[in-house]
């Protein structure tokens, strides 16, 4: 199984330019999440999607959008790229039961962005 | 806000000890505490979860306490080995699909 595939591992944009971060899962799980990571911190949410069909902001969604393709399918995209978002990015998934909070997310390798 | 904190010190242990690493959180109860293991240039991995009720949970070598009197969750990993050195990861969910994450404690393991 490949779990959580996210494309391109690796990218360099220069500001203001725009890009989609690919990700799929192959667990038919309802739940994908978006999260970036920066050094000293922990992983911040940047949006959800709860069930095929919805997305919500999480605690750090200015200058993204996602797109809830399908089932397997979730994209983050940067409209207008800024330093700021360099970071390393992961998206996740998690299957929902009765509540999310005793359901494991399964998470990509990520995609390592950085922005001139 | 809701927030987690570990050790951001790298914790160093000789092979063949027990590691512990410690999780504090604050402005919540959480029912569920989560821990994760990163590798370098990885995703985290899910390891263990652990209810409110259980104060204590096992598996293999690792050993995870919960003590919601201090709020503080507490990860053990016992007859530690090189292998086991990476970065380990709390976290609990609010139960909305908002998991809160603590930044992690890199562990290394010196043979």
């Amino acid at each position: 199984n490949a779990g959580v595939t996210q494309t391109p591992k690796f990218q360099v944009l220069k500001t203001g330019q725009s890009m989609t971060l690919q990700c799929a899962q192959d667990m038919n799980h309802n739940s994908m999440y978006w999260y970036r990571q920066d050094p000293g911190m922990g992983l911040r949410l940047i949006y959800y999607s709860a069930s095929e069909g919805t997305t919500d902001k999480g605690e750090v969604p200015n200058g993204y959008n996602v797109s809830r393709l399908n089932k397997r399918e979730f994209s983050l995209r940067l409209e207008s790229a800024a330093p700021s978002q360099t970071s390393v990015y992961f998206c996740a998934s998690s299957d929902t039961g009765f509540t999310t909070a005793n359901q494991p997310q399964h998470f990509g390798d990520g995609t390592r962005l950085s922005i001139l | 806000s809701q927030k987690i904190e570990q050790n951001s010190e790298a914790l160093n242990i000789q092979e063949g000890k027990t590691a512990t690493l410690t999780c504090n959180y604050t402005n919540y109860s959480p029912a569920y505490l989560q821990w994760y293991r990163q590798d370098p240039g990885r995703g985290p991995v899910f390891l263990l979860l652990i209810r409110e009720n259980e104060k204590e949970k096992r598996k293999e070598r690792l050993k995870v306490t919960f003590d919601t009197t201090l709020k503080q969750s507490l990860f053990h990993i016992t007859a530690s080995q090189p292998a086991d050195s990476a970065t380990y990861l709390c976290a609990y969910d609010t139960g909305g699909f908002k998991t809160i994450f603590g930044a992690g404690t890199r562990l290394f393991v010196k043979a």
